[in-house]
């Protein structure tokens, strides 16, 4: 079993959906983020938490921490959000990674 | 520079090979992280410095593997006698963080993708 686990895996969407992915985690935790993969390898980082919920723009990040559970949340999607979506949790000092959700947006 | 930057970005190794993989992290930037990512895959942690030290190296595969970062600034991943299951992307990232349990948000490099043939 991973000890970071996400779903959906794959995710398809139209314009202006809102959307949910999440992620599940059986280690203990300093930290939990939320990275955008686009193709060709650039990770970008949306979202650090340790606790409650992040807003930026359109996406919303939040964390129980007592459930071990994390979700990310687009909401009025758009084709620009098609990317992989990786849940990566801090454990001591090293980075633990989901095997991501793929979101394809369509117009 | 602005950001991370790794070179090559692709690199193409018969098997048996030796490669050498670089990784520039911002400016300033005291941690550094090494990850594998094979196709269709999260990352997975290799290695990870402060400054110069090599803290933890629990995640290279085997000890083909080996990492330096002398002046506390770029790093190398050296792999000896390519496999093709080393085949992956191989991802730098850094973070300004001194402390092995930052929570520094991590800036990463676009990775370099290796193919073992």
């Amino acid at each position: 079993k991973n000890e970071v686990e996400q779903s959906p895996q794959n995710l398809t969407a139209q314009e202006g959906e809102f959307i949910t992915i999440n992620c599940s985690y059986s280690v203990g935790i300093s930290a939990l983020h939320w990275l955008q993969q686009h193709p060709g390898g650039g990770i970008v980082s949306l979202f650090m938490l340790s606790s409650g919920k992040k807003k930026h723009g359109r996406l919303i990040a939040t964390i129980n921490i007592q459930e071990k559970h994390s979700s990310l949340h687009i909401t009025a999607s758009h084709p620009r959000d098609s990317a992989v979506y990786i849940c990566a949790v801090l454990n001591t000092d090293k980075l633990i990674f989901g095997t991501g959700t793929r979101l394809q947006v369509f117009p | 520079g602005a950001g991370v930057s790794q070179s090559p970005r692709y690199k193409v190794a018969k098997r048996g090979q030796d490669v050498a993989l670089r990784c520039d992290p911002i400016s300033g930037h005291v941690s550094l992280f090494w990850y594998q990512q094979a196709l269709g895959q999260g990352p997975e942690f290799l290695t990870y410095f402060q400054n110069e030290a090599q803290l933890d190296k629990s995640g290279l595969p085997s000890d083909r593997f080996f990492a330096e970062r002398p002046e506390g600034s770029v790093s190398t991943l050296k792999i000896q006698r390519t496999q093709q299951e080393d085949s992956a992307v191989y991802l730098c990232a850094s973070s300004p963080g001194t402390s092995l349990l930052s929570t520094d948000t991590q800036y990463f490099g676009p990775g370099t993708r290796l193919t073992v043939l």
